[in-house]
């Protein structure tokens, strides 16, 4: 089993639609959890950041998180073509220093 | 404020050579880590040097090496370069390396072993 999994996608939605994308993790001492996007050839852009359980909106971005299902979500409303790249759920064990642990990434397609 | 620098942004050598990159992190950033990134096996940690110390390591053969100067400008070398190694590697800094703290991506060096 990898510490944190993610469907590889793609994950095609309509241009104004929601995208919903998953992340498990398992190492239940995790403690912080981040999202990030990157476009083919670029490097990863942080977009969110969650640490407790529940719900956390940004702009169009709505990240979930719940640490009993050991289990990330991110919630993208509105989906624009510019949203298209490949989305990493990163974990960080909690151990000292910042060693996060990547998901393989789900590719999104937004199609006008 | 700039980001974080990586230099060179490409980079080709041969097997068995070796290969320094370079990485200046954000201005006031302490934490630097490295990244390799394959389209095989994904975004992997390599290390993260604080205060001129290792802190953390993943798990890269010896051949993976780095150090951190007094100014938290981080240097990464791998020796005996196998084909294996052709990545992007992507350096990261963070104020302090807390697990709270978000990481900020440099623009990576393409590294191609022919």
């Amino acid at each position: 089993q990898k510490e944190v999994e993610q469907n590889s996608g793609p994950l095609s939605v309509p241009e104004g639609a929601i995208a919903s994308l998953n992340c498990t993790y398992s190492d239940r001492g995790s403690q912080s959890f981040f999202w990030y996007r990157q476009y083919s050839g670029k490097s990863p852009e942080l977009i969110m950041s969650i640490y407790s359980n529940g719900d956390k909106e940004d702009g169009r971005f709505t990240a979930q998180l719940n640490k009993a299902s050991q289990y990330v979500s991110l919630l993208i409303r509105d989906s624009q073509p510019s949203d298209s790249a490949t989305y990493l759920c990163a974990v960080n064990r909690g151990a000292a220093g910042n060693k996060l642990t990547f998901g393989g990434g789900t590719r999104v397609l937004v199609k006008p | 404020k700039a980001g974080v620098t990586q230099t060179p942004r490409y980079l080709i050598k041969t097997r068995g050579q070796q290969v320094t990159l370079s990485c200046s992190p954000i201005s006031g950033h302490r934490s630097v880590s490295w990244y390799q990134q394959t389209p095989g096996q994904g975004l992997q940690f390599l290390f993260e040097y604080f205060s001129e110390t290792q802190r953390n390591k993943g798990n890269f053969p010896g051949r993976f090496s780095g150090r951190q100067f007094s100014n938290s400008r981080s240097e990464m070398n791998v020796s005996t370069l196998e084909l294996g190694d052709s990545a992007l590697y992507l350096c990261a800094s963070s104020l302090a390396g807390g697990a709270y703290e978000k990481l900020f991506f440099g623009s990576g060096t393409q590294l191609s072993v022919l």
